[in-house]
């Protein structure tokens, strides 16, 4: 079972607040995303980085922040909610070589996100 | 780049048959892998199944089979014997290499399937 975690699991904040959500492995991998997911829809990439102090932007443009100063932590930061940023919020980590399955990204389990 | 298509929204299928999940895939790139994962309503994300391209057999994990059809592009997930416990939302995804001008190694993911299964 892959020991990615994240918390808080869900949040309900008002609108303007700064939020961050916390995510951690402790599997020593490399290689760690955020995803982005409204309900009932497909992940998009927003956040990804290739180790410590290395984080890029992904595909969907997102007003949130990331940091990676230590290789098993990797936070997204909203400094500003809105009821747009409403949505679950994927964390997930790969090793630089996972066997048979390259790329296979281990998930946490997700941090669910209401902003009023 | 490169795109999955899964032209499922959502199934219902009886208990105790097996079930295909469509799932079509487009990139240039002739060195990629394909994934499934499930997402129960509980939100996780739980891999269930790989194959490579150039993998020349097509990957079996205990009741789930992918259908690799690489001229086809189509990499579809068959269960069979489905239970109650298979009534999730199901991903398909694709990893290419990033290229030298940017593009990040994670996974793309179709739209899903919401499968449902019925006793």
């Amino acid at each position: 079972e892959a020991d990615i975690y994240q918390t808080p699991r869900y949040l309900v904040i008002g609108t303007g607040k700064k939020i961050t959500l916390e995510c951690s492995q402790t599997m020593g991998h490399d290689k760690m995303y955020w995803y982005q997911q409204d309900p009932g829809m497909e992940l998009h990439l927003i956040h990804y980085s290739y180790g410590v102090n290395s984080t890029e932007k992904g595909d969907l443009s997102s007003e949130s922040t990331v940091s990676r100063i230590r290789t098993e932590h990797f936070p997204l930061t909203l400094e500003s909610a809105r009821p747009s940023h409403t949505s679950q919020y994927l964390c997930a980590s790969s090793p630089q070589s996972s066997g048979r399955a390259v790329g296979e990204l281990f998930f946490g389990e997700g941090s669910r996100l209401t902003v009023l | 780049a490169q795109k999955i298509t899964q032209t499922q929204p959502g199934m219902f299928v009886q208990e105790k048959e097996a079930v295909t999940l469509d799932c079509t895939y487009d990139t240039s790139d002739p060195s990629y892998g394909l994934f499934w994962y499930k997402q129960p309503s509980s939100g996780e994300m739980i891999f269930l199944i790989y194959q490579g391209s150039y993998d020349q057999q097509n990957a079996t994990e205990g009741r789930y089979s992918l259908n690799f059809q690489k001229a086809r592009k189509s990499a579809n997930l068959v269960i069979s014997a489905s239970q109650l416990g298979d009534s999730a939302m199901y991903f398909c995804a694709m990893r290419v290499r990033p290229y030298s001008g940017g593009g990040a190694d994670g996974l793309t993911f179709g739209k899903g399937t919401h499968l449902i299964i019925q006793p």
